[in-house]
């Protein structure tokens, strides 16, 4: 596509319960990013996925949050039993190629109640 | 954890006139970016310097980067109320191939 596509774009979850958020990269974008932001603040690295390397999970949080990338594209994130400070922005970022400039989808805005 | 800090935090202007944002980071570098964010959503990419440049343009913006100071500077000319957006840099260097981001710079153009 255009750009990287991002879904939900909102979600509203009860505390426990597990969330998934989908990314579409740009086509033939073979890096992908994953990032979160708390209201006001700047972005934290989540994961990184580069082609068939193993990804680098260096930014996750805890073990409740992974993550794939099915056949090189499509990138989802799972949180299990989401905590309120989960809630913030997560942001999902592709490029083609090392040196160059992210492009960044809109977020999905997790919510946790 | 941070590796970019920006600075002014804030920064207030009448349009028309130059903004200056700041930013210093910590480590070696491969290159440093400029990001724009409105409303808390989606990153645009503005522009990359790389680490044996030392200044760029592009349209209304002029980046400076200084690897001695581990510094770099991004200034907006004749800035618009449509400029009004937060500013975050953001570096790469090393084996890493991720980005680390400031905590950005909040920009407001008064028209």
């Amino acid at each position: 596509g255009a750009g990287v596509s991002q879904s939900p774009s909102n979600k509203v979850t009860e505390k426990g319960k597990d969330v998934e958020l989908r990314c579409d990269p740009i086509s033939g974008h073979t890096a992908l990013y994953w990032y979160r932001q708390s209201l006001g603040q700047g972005l934290e690295f989540l994961i990184y996925f580069q082609g068939n390397s193993a990804p680098d999970k260096s930014g996750l949080p805890s073990d409740r949050f992974s993550a794939e990338r099915t056949g090189g594209s499509v990138s989802t994130l799972t949180i299990q039993r989401t905590q309120q400070e989960d809630s913030a922005v997560y942001l999902c970022a592709s490029r083609l190629t090392d040196g160059t400039g992210y492009t960044f989808g809109s977020g999905t805005r997790l919510t946790v109640v | 954890s941070q590796q970019g800090e920006e600075d002014p935090q804030a920064l207030s202007i009448q349009e028309g006139e130059n903004a200056t944002m700041n930013c210093s980071y910590k480590t070696s570098i491969n290159n440093l970016q400029w990001y724009r964010q409105n409303s808390g959503r989606g990153l645009v990419h503005l522009i990359l310097i790389r680490s044996n440049e030392r200044e760029k343009h592009s349209g209304r913006l002029r980046v400076t980067l200084d690897t001695s100071k581990k510094s770099s500077s991004l200034l907006i000319t004749a800035s618009r109320a449509a400029d009004t957006a937060s500013y975050f840099c953001a570096t790469e260097g090393g084996s890493a191939r991720q980005l680390t981001f400031g905590s950005g710079t909040q920009l407001t153009v008064l028209p």
